[in-house]
């Protein structure tokens, strides 16, 4: 019983293309987040939201768009694919507007991009 | 805005020795503290927190005390396992950044039998 999942766990694609990533989570959660975590494992927020609505984008390129159908999947669609995203891909998801409370991350998605 | 530091790695032990991994934060509001574990291929996972000054978090043997007074949320183990292998994430979080977690840079941790 996967509570955050990500599809697919490894993604390998050329330079220009569109690729997207999959996320659900079964944990009943209203806020979903997407992370980046780059080749040194910095992990930085890319996006979150809350019950379908964007609360968070960090200075994310327009390239990447976030897509949430309800308040249990975030997808991740990227247009255009550079070099430089290669990267894995964190979803995770929390209750929302609490202090303290836990977010919880799925298995990543490695993106190369060749 | 917020921000964590950790200590930088690698760290390599011997195994039952005894572990620190020291992390200060700065942040705007009065956050929670984090600490995520990251094993080799896997995803995080969380291994303990603390939401108010003096509340010690613990699991595995692993504890870390919030000191508001240094802004500080130390990891600390008394004798750690080769099983311990892995990158530990120091993360905070707060109202004020609606509650999105800010990670400090990581420490990868080995342990040799």
């Amino acid at each position: 019983d996967t509570a955050v999942s990500q599809t697919p766990k490894y993604l390998v694609t050329q330079m220009g293309n569109d690729k997207s990533i999959k996320c659900e989570q079964n944990l009943g959660h209203d806020t979903m987040y997407w992370y980046k975590q780059d080749s040194k494992k910095f992990l930085k927020i890319m996006f979150s939201y809350n019950n379908k609505e964007l609360i968070i984008n960090e200075t994310v390129p327009n390239r990447f768009s976030p897509k949430s159908p309800d308040k249990a999947h975030l997808n991740l669609h990227i247009n255009s694919l550079e070099l430089g995203d290669s990267a894995v891909y964190f979803c995770a998801s929390s209750q929302g507007g609490i202090s303290g409370n836990t977010i919880y991350f799925g298995e990543g998605s490695w993106l190369t991009v060749v | 805005g917020n921000s964590v530091t950790q200590m930088e790695g690698p760290v390599t032990l011997s195994e039952e020795a005894f572990l620190t991994i020291n992390c200060t934060y700065t942040a705007t509001g009065y956050p929670s503290l984090f600490w995520y574990v990251q094993y080799p291929g896997e995803g995080l996972q969380l291994l303990l927190k603390a939401t108010k000054a003096d509340d010690k978090g613990s699991n595995k043997g692993f504890e870390a005390t919030y000191r508001k007074e240094t802004t500080s949320f130390h990891l600390e183990k008394g004798s750690v396992q080769v099983s311990d292998s892995a990158v530990y994430f120091c993360a905070l979080s707060d109202r004020g950044s609606n509650y999105k977690l800010t990670f400090g840079k990581g420490t990868l941790l080995t342990v040799n039998p």
